[in-house]
């Protein structure tokens, strides 16, 4: 298994731009997350979904979309990339039932100038 | 809604010694989960340890454990005989259910933990 992996590990975009940011997991999850961590803080969710074609919003989810048309795959779309959303981004996943823990993937750190 | 404190952004300790990082949150609810997470400088969020709010009992793993106390709604992080290896970013985090069953993982502000050879 490779766990959850992200694409790309770092992207430098400019103001206005657009990216799509990957997650993809090999380990039949049911539940996906995207969480942002800011320099010194901790993660805060941005969206998050409960399977193929089921999403919802987190805490901080304005300037973000979503869409999960698989169960392996959960991209995140940024549109008209802003300097507030310069981050480090954390795509995580967890099959099912409230004994289990969550797996992250290794960040993408994006850069908005 | 809940939030989680880490009032140590910084700590430090000699090699082979003791050191506990504090955590404290806030919640009505009464069953929940908590968590422990490291992230080295590689940036990759690693599992250290968890705690059900139900079990009276502390959790511990290997050189890690917690004191759970939750009256006082604490959740401190305890390494012992600390390595080299143990330097990184620490955050407590707490888990609630939100819609669909799906899991709202809310984390502190993060401690960093220096370890002096």
């Amino acid at each position: 298994n490779a766990g959850v992996t992200q694409t790309p590990k770092f992207r430098i975009l400019k103001i206005g731009q657009s990216m799509t940011l990957q997650c993809a997991q090999d380990m039949n999850h049911n539940y996906m997350y995207w969480y942002r961590q800011d320099p010194g803080m901790g993660l805060k969710l941005i969206y998050y979904s409960v399977g193929a074609g089921i999403t919802d919003k987190g805490e901080v989810p304005n300037g973000y979309n979503v869409s999960r048309s698989t169960t392996e795959d959960f991209p995140l779309r940024l549109e008209l990339a802003a300097p507030s959303q310069t981050s480090v981004y954390f795509c995580a996943s967890i099959f099912s039932g409230s004994a289990d823990t969550q797996y992250f993937g290794p960040g993408t750190r994006l850069t908005v100038l | 809604a809940q939030t989680v404190t880490q009032s140590q952004p910084e700590m430090s300790v000699q090699e082979a010694e003791t050191v506990t990082l504090s955590c404290t949150y806030d919640t009505s609810e009464s069953d929940y989960y908590l968590f422990w997470y490291k992230q080295p400088p590689s940036r990759q969020m690693i599992l250290v340890i968890r705690q059900e709010a139900y079990k009276q009992q502390n959790a511990t793993e290997n050189r890690f454990s917690v004191n759970f106390q939750k009256a006082a709604k604490s959740f401190s992080l305890k390494i012992s005989d600390s390595q080299l290896g143990d330097a990184a970013m620490y955050f407590c985090a707490y888990r609630t259910l939100v819609n669909q069953g799906a899991q709202k993982l809310v984390f502190g502000q993060g401690t960093r933990l220096t370890i002096n050879p």
